[in-house]
């Protein structure tokens, strides 16, 4: 069985400043791990991936995330915020068999302050 | 077009009509879903259907009806819904086997007067 624990349902930085968005997960299998983001009234876009091979993966928009398996951790990172990042972001964790059905967590919704 | 898509986007119904929600996906999966998002609630599994067969349904009550008719194509027949069912309804498809990564349609925003 997997778990996701996103730290912080709302996170607000400065415009420019670094975004740091947090995942923990819990899985008893090696993970494929990922992040989405919702635009209001838009249903979830990939924002980025983990499957196998490089743990620092590079998505859309900027973003990035590193796999860190000796701390369960799959934090999303950007290092400047732009007014269009605001958003809701959720990280989601699957079994590497590929049959498992996706598990989110709850989201971070994250402001961007001018 | 391309991707997952879903009509209508928006929808008000009342407590004793019945409608339906439709997804399309253009993208060769063979797996579809709908999934229920509520405000400050966690994303909502509500059926999966792998091969066009219903293989999860997590209790949903019954006036949630889904049809999978082809691959390509999801219902959501709603009918006798209650004020509380208001949310947006996400459809999303995947490739049983791969990765487990959804791919998601806009959503259809439901309002149950």
């Amino acid at each position: 069985a997997q778990s996701v624990t996103q730290l912080g349902s709302h996170v607000s930085v400065s415009e420019g400043a670094l975004v740091l968005l947090r995942c923990n997960y819990s899985s008893s299998v090696p993970p494929y791990l990922f992040w989405y983001v919702q635009y209001p009234n838009q249903g979830l876009q990939l924002l980025l991936k983990y499957t196998t091979g490089a743990t620092l993966v590079k998505g859309i928009n900027g973003f990035e995330a590193e796999f860190k398996k000796s701390e369960t951790s799959f934090h999303l990172t950007k290092p400047s915020a732009h007014m269009s990042d605001a958003a809701e972001y959720f990280c989601a964790v699957s079994a590497n068999f590929g049959n498992e059905k996706l598990t989110f967590g709850t989201g971070t919704r994250l402001t961007i302050i001018p | 077009e391309t991707g997952v898509t879903q009509t209508p986007r928006h929808l008000v119904m009342g407590m004793t009509n019945k409608k339906s929600l439709k997804c399309e996906q253009h993208l060769g999966h063979n797996a579809m879903y709908w999934y229920k998002q509520s405000a400050k609630k966690p994303l909502e599994l509500m059926f999966v259907y792998s091969l066009e067969e219903r293989v999860e349904n997590n209790s949903v009550p019954s006036r949630f009806s889904p049809e999978c008719p082809n691959s390509s194509h999801l219902f959501l027949h709603l009918h006798t819904l209650q004020p509380e069912d208001s949310a947006l309804y996400l459809c999303a498809s995947s490739q049983e086997g791969g990765t487990g990564e959804l791919f998601f349609g806009e959503g259809s925003r439901l309002t149950v007067l």
